[in-house]
């Protein structure tokens, strides 16, 4: 159960796009299409962004987006703003029935 | 509305026992996949352990054999039973339900229940 890998920090500035890998293996993202993404402000619970690769919960930015290809996952944030300054995590489904998170990644508004 | 309240964390000592609850409210705490997820201080997101409708219990390898998931179905409550506790249990611990007809999916998050484990 190693965790997903994700790059620490991505960094933008306002108005620019962003994307954030997650590579896992063909046990967990490459073998399954449950891949979610997670926001998370300082001291706060995590929020659901992106659930089974690229579907978005109601009341979530369209500039949210999310794909995979093979044993990577990506999360894309489009037209950046401040207040998506946040950790971001993905997560996948696994062959052994149970869920693991990606490193996490720091995303700094510039 | 959909609430998820954790309570029981606190200060133990190393190979002590702790249990956490998760009141739910809104919605059948049995009928749904609920997971614990903690996150120790400063670090990233660790999943520690599901329970499906359906009973079935999956553990993450770190905490096998000494954290126990379980229900009370009248309570509407999820538990999480934490024995043989090691300083590196030491973490905010998250129930979640899991929506969405998915798996991973998880749409509601409590507001965490700090556990320390320190002599």
């Amino acid at each position: 159960q190693s965790a997903l890998t994700q790059p620490a920090s991505v960094s933008g500035s306002p108005g620019q796009s962003i994307t954030i890998s997650c590579t896992g293996t063909s046990s967990d993202v490459g073998g399954y299409n449950y891949v979610s993404w997670y926001q998370q402000h300082p001291g706060k619970a995590p929020k659901l962004m992106i659930y089974d690769v690229s579907n978005r919960p109601s009341g979530v930015s369209n500039r949210f987006s999310g794909s995979k290809s093979g044993n990577t996952a990506s999360l894309t944030i489009s037209g950046l703003q401040a207040e998506d300054e946040a950790d971001y995590y993905c997560s996948s489904y696994t062959s052994s029935s149970t869920l693991v998170f990606g490193t996490g990644t720091k995303v700094t508004v510039l | 509305e959909v609430q998820l309240v954790e309570s029981g964390g606190g200060l133990v000592q190393p190979g002590g026992s702790l249990r956490l609850s998760c009141a739910a409210s809104g919605f059948t705490v049995s009928s749904n996949y609920m997971s614990w997820v903690r996150q120790a201080p400063g670090k990233g997101l660790e999943w520690v352990s599901v329970i499906y409708s359906g009973g079935s219990t999956y553990y993450a390898d770190s905490v096998k054999g000494r954290f126990t998931i379980s229900r009370d179905n009248s309570k509407n409550t999820l538990y999480l039973q934490m024995n043989s506790l090691r300083a590196e249990d030491t973490a905010v611990y998250y129930c979640a339900r899991e929506g969405y007809d998915s798996r991973g999916a998880t749409d509601y998050w409590g507001q965490g229940t700090l556990v320390t484990v320190s002599s």
